[in-house]
């Protein structure tokens, strides 16, 4: 069993729709939980992270943490055509440089 | 992917030949690290680097090795190429297991 799941999907969706992506993990000292943003042929960029349990939000995206359930999310709200790129969930314990990565989601927004 | 640049882009070896990868950056950071990505996988850390003259094995550094002896520069080597090794490779620099910064790629294919 892998460390971090992640359905693969594709995932299509119209403009403007809410955009629900999910990842769950085993390694309970896992602290640090990063979502990335892949684009065809690019370098993955990092979206944003979160520190233990909790919810983050900036502008469209809003993460979410729910260790007790070692359960994240990733919502996308307005879902734009420019969101359209393969989602990484990525994982760490405190003061470790391992990163674990999800598989990838790639999600379509249609115009 | 400003401030980190991966040579060559793409290659092809064929089965017993050897390559060198190289990554290069432009921002100071202490921390390199080295990616493969592979269809259903996900990103996985081959080694890494904290700082010049220093290395550390990932979770898949079978079949590799690397040499930081500069600061600026991180080196992945292929000893004996295998088939296996056709992937996707990624640098990245950054702050430890949350923030990284990822170069464009390198795609191998081994014959």
């Amino acid at each position: 069993q892998k460390e971090v799941e992640q359905d693969p999907g594709p995932l299509s969706v119209p403009e403007g729709a809410i955009v629900s992506l999910n990842c769950t993990y085993s390694n309970s000292a896992f602290q640090y939980f990063m979502w990335y943003r892949q684009y065809s042929r690019k370098g993955p960029e990092l979206l944003m992270y979160t520190y233990s349990s909790g919810n983050k939000e900036d502008g469209r995206f809003t993460a979410q943490v729910d260790k007790s359930s070692k359960y994240i999310s990733l919502f996308i709200r307005d879902s734009q055509p420019s969101d359209s790129a393969t989602y990484l969930c990525a994982m760490s314990a405190y003061n470790n440089n391992d990163m674990r990565f999800g598989a990838g989601t790639r999600l379509t927004v249609k115009p | 992917n400003a401030g980190v640049t991966q040579t060559p882009k793409f290659r092809v070896l064929k089965t017993g030949q050897s390559m060198t990868l190289l990554c290069a950056q432009d921002m100071n950071h202490e921390y390199m690290y080295w990616y493969r990505q592979d269809p259903g996988m996900g990103l996985r850390l081959i080694h890494y680097s904290v700082g010049e003259g220093t290395t550390a094995k990932g979770e898949v550094p079978d079949g590799y090795n690397v040499s930081r002896l500069k600061k600026q520069n991180f080196l992945l080597g292929l000893e004996s190429a295998a088939p296996s090794q056709t992937s996707v490779y990624f640098c990245a620099i950054g702050y430890g297991g949350v923030e990284q910064f990822f170069g464009p790629g390198t795609r191998l294919t081994v014959l």
